[in-house]
């Protein structure tokens, strides 16, 4: 089984609607980060959580929301899509000791296309 | 502010060997960082460096200066499956990393 999941994988909604993308891990990493990437705009982080107590805004959060529900779920959420937040985005993990260089651990990702 | 160059765009031949250079501009730094991804898939660490100098991990090495502010990493003996975008990332003073646009890597035969 895969150490980092996320849900769905791929996603079309319509603009002004709320969706909730999901991650999963089983790292038993205390970090977790969200970032969306866009082609040649490389990773861009939205939201991270060092615990489950907190959360902190990344370089483009505006327009997202999180929660970390338990160590290991952390969602994202966009209270009303626009289509310029249609982007491939990417859950990871990585371990409070900081491991080797923050070494992060992505998941598969999950394509979403605001129409 | 931290900001990261790299190239956009490499092509080598099978065989070959290719170095992918970075700059860096950061207001604190811990590391520097090479992350590969397929085809959109999810990025995968290849090495880190902390220190001045070069770290080899079989086929790949990656080299940091950090009074340049600029590292490298170096793919020898390409195989095709070794195309891919490359993201260099440098460690901030929070824990997290901040990542370059990427190289894409086309390794023709």
């Amino acid at each position: 089984d895969a150490d980092v999941t996320q849900t769905p994988r791929n996603r079309i909604t319509k603009t002004g609607k709320r969706i909730m993308l999901e991650c999963s891990q089983t790292k038993g990493h205390d970090r977790m980060y969200w970032y969306r990437q866009d082609p040649g705009l490389g990773l861009r982080l939205i939201y991270y959580s060092f615990d489950v107590k907190d959360i902190n805004k990344g370089e483009i959060s505006d327009g997202y929301s999180v929660s970390r529900q338990a160590q290991a779920k952390f969602s994202l959420s966009l209270e009303s899509a626009i289509p310029n937040q249609t982007a491939l985005y990417f859950c990871a993990t990585s371990d409070a000791g900081q491991g080797v260089g923050n070494e992060q651990f992505f998941g598969p990702g999950t394509r979403l296309t605001v129409l | 502010g931290q900001s990261l160059e790299q190239p956009s765009e490499v092509t080598a031949v099978e065989g070959a060997i290719v170095q992918i250079n970075c700059t860096y501009q950061t207001s604190g730094f811990y590391g520097l960082s090479w992350y590969q991804q397929h085809d959109g898939g999810a990025p995968t660490f290849l090495s880190y460096n902390a220190l001045d100098g070069l770290e080899e991990t079989g086929r790949f090495s990656s080299f940091l200066s950090r009074s340049d502010s600029y590292g490298y990493l170096l793919l020898q003996e390409l195989q095709m499956k070794d195309s891919a975008s490359y993201f260099c990332a440098v460690g901030d003073q929070g824990g997290k990393l901040i990542f370059g646009q990427g190289t894409e890597l086309s390794v023709k035969p």
